[in-house]
């Protein structure tokens, strides 16, 4: 069965880029939308990103300025770039799959809940 | 931007009995609603989509119910392994999609 797992730096200066990668393993990543979703310490969640193979991405508007995410269908993976990190970036991040979903019509959007997730990853800024 | 809003913010349920957890939108999102269940540790685990339609492999105790903007999920017999953190949320409107900030179900 498909599954996910996330990657990258445990900690991060402030003001410098988080980098994150999540292997898809057991399916191709051509075949759905991904997300990545984070959950600060003790906190709810909040989606960050989507991204479809073809190139096809939705970001959160509060997070857009900052925001890359990419597909590699050549090792299976996709990422997120996350620039000029503070404390208030500080949460496990995960990724995870649109398993099924609508359209908004007003933003000309897919819109997603999410079937399958990574374990998540802690990734804390600080100096 | 919609909020989801969840209460209670934690319920204290004994083992066996039934848990009724609520979650609130601030506009309608008809039934673009899905619930989560997270164990301390764990990844978000999918339980309900399109409000009422249970995931693959979750089990008949779990039931989702509502649209618009009132929603409950409810569990019929608390088993041990159901004391957890549970989210909605909505995809209605995107983005961004909106979690609820969690109902914790803890034994009483």
């Amino acid at each position: 069965q498909v599954q996910l797992q996330e990657s990258g730096p445990g900690l991060v200066r402030p003001s410098e880029t988080l980098s994150l990668t999540c292997n898809v393993s057991g399916g191709s990543v051509t075949s759905y939308y991904w997300s990545w979703i984070r959950q600060p310490p003790g906190k709810g969640l909040e989606w960050i990103a989507y991204m479809f193979h073809s190139g096809v991405t939705s970001y959160n508007p509060s997070l857009r300025s900052r925001l890359t995410m990419s597909v590699d269908t050549s090792k299976n993976q996709f990422s997120l770039n996350l620039s000029s990190v503070t404390a208030a970036d500080t949460a496990v991040y995960y990724c995870a799959r649109g398993g099924g979903g609508g359209y908004d019509v007003s933003t000309n959007s897919l819109s997603w809940y999410f079937d399958l997730w990574g374990r998540g990853t802690l990734v804390t800024v600080s100096s | 931007e919609i909020v989801m809003t969840q209460s209670p913010a934690t319920l204290s349920v004994s083992p066996g009995e039934r848990a009724t957890l609520s979650c609130r939108a601030s506009q309608s999102v008809g039934s673009y609603l899905a619930w989560y269940q997270q164990r301390p540790g764990q990844a978000p685990r999918l339980l309900i989509y399109g409000a009422s339609t249970r995931a693959t492999g979750i089990p008949v105790r779990f039931s989702g119910s509502g649209s618009g903007t009132q929603f409950t999920l409810t569990i019929s017999s608390l088993q041990s392994e159901d004391f957890a953190v549970y989210y909605c949320q909505q995809y209605k409107t995107w983005p961004p999609g909106t979690f609820g900030q969690g109902t914790k179900v803890e034994i009483k």
